[in-house]
């Protein structure tokens, strides 16, 4: 079980450029969740899917992100144009749907924006 | 809404000494309660998580615990650490009011001392 899997692990960009962060869900999930980690704000949720379907985006900071998940086994988070305000660590979760199923981490994206 | 709080911003233990981390909830509906672990640069993975029954749960690791719906805790315990426990922890509530959306606290960070 190869367990989520995110691309790239690392990212250093400058401001004003396009960022796309990769996720990989674990097989079969249909659940598929986008949060973001920092010092001063902690683990945030971003948006969430269910059956690669948009739930809730009420996380999603403003316009410059934008997330689609345009197959089961795939989404991609785009941040455009980056600020140096978007410094975080993004992880990528899957589960099956169902608010008792336990959530499944990735390794995360570590962003930097200069 | 529902919220969470982790009253115990960082937590120094010595290593076989036991440990407890606090957590308190807030829902006006039956909760679903997690607790998560992240190790120094990983993702998060569940070490327990209660749904019904029992009120006390055991988990990986040694851990567990303890749901309080008078007093709206659900506090972790192990009674004796090691330095590999090391990491940050976060209790995390949902209610299936808000979908599979899971409501994290702000963490509690564990550091084990030889």
């Amino acid at each position: 079980d190869a367990g989520v899997i995110q691309s790239p692990r690392h990212e250093v960009t400058e401001m004003g450029q396009e960022v796309t962060l990769r996720c990989k869900p674990i097989s079969g999930h249909n659940s598929l969740f986008w949060y973001r980690q920092t010092m001063m704000r902690g683990l945030e949720l971003l948006i969430y899917f269910n059956n690669n379907v948009p739930i809730d985006d009420s996380g999603m900071p403003e316009d410059r992100f934008s997330a689609k998940m345009p197959n089961a086994s795939f989404s991609t988070l785009k941040i455009q144009p980056s600020e140096p305000r978007d410094s975080a660590v993004y992880f990528c979760a899957s589960s099956l749907e169902g608010v008792k199923e336990t959530q499944y981490f990735g390794p995360g994206t570590r962003l930097l924006v200069l | 809404a529902q919220s969470v709080t982790q009253l115990d911003s960082q937590v120094p233990v010595f290593e076989e000494a036991p440990v407890e981390l606090r957590c308190n909830y807030s829902s006006s509906v039956s909760v679903y309660l997690f607790w998560y672990v992240q190790y120094p640069n990983q993702g998060l993975q569940l070490l327990l998580k209660y749904l019904s029954g029992s009120t006390l749960v055991k988990g990986i690791n040694g851990f567990e615990a303890e749901f309080n719906k008078s007093q709206t805790s659900f506090h972790l315990r192990k009674p004796s650490v090691h330095i590999s426990d090391t990491a940050e922890y976060f209790c995390a509530v949902t209610s299936g009011a808000a979908g599979n959306k899971l409501t994290f606290g702000g963490g509690t960070r564990v550091l084990v001392k030889p």
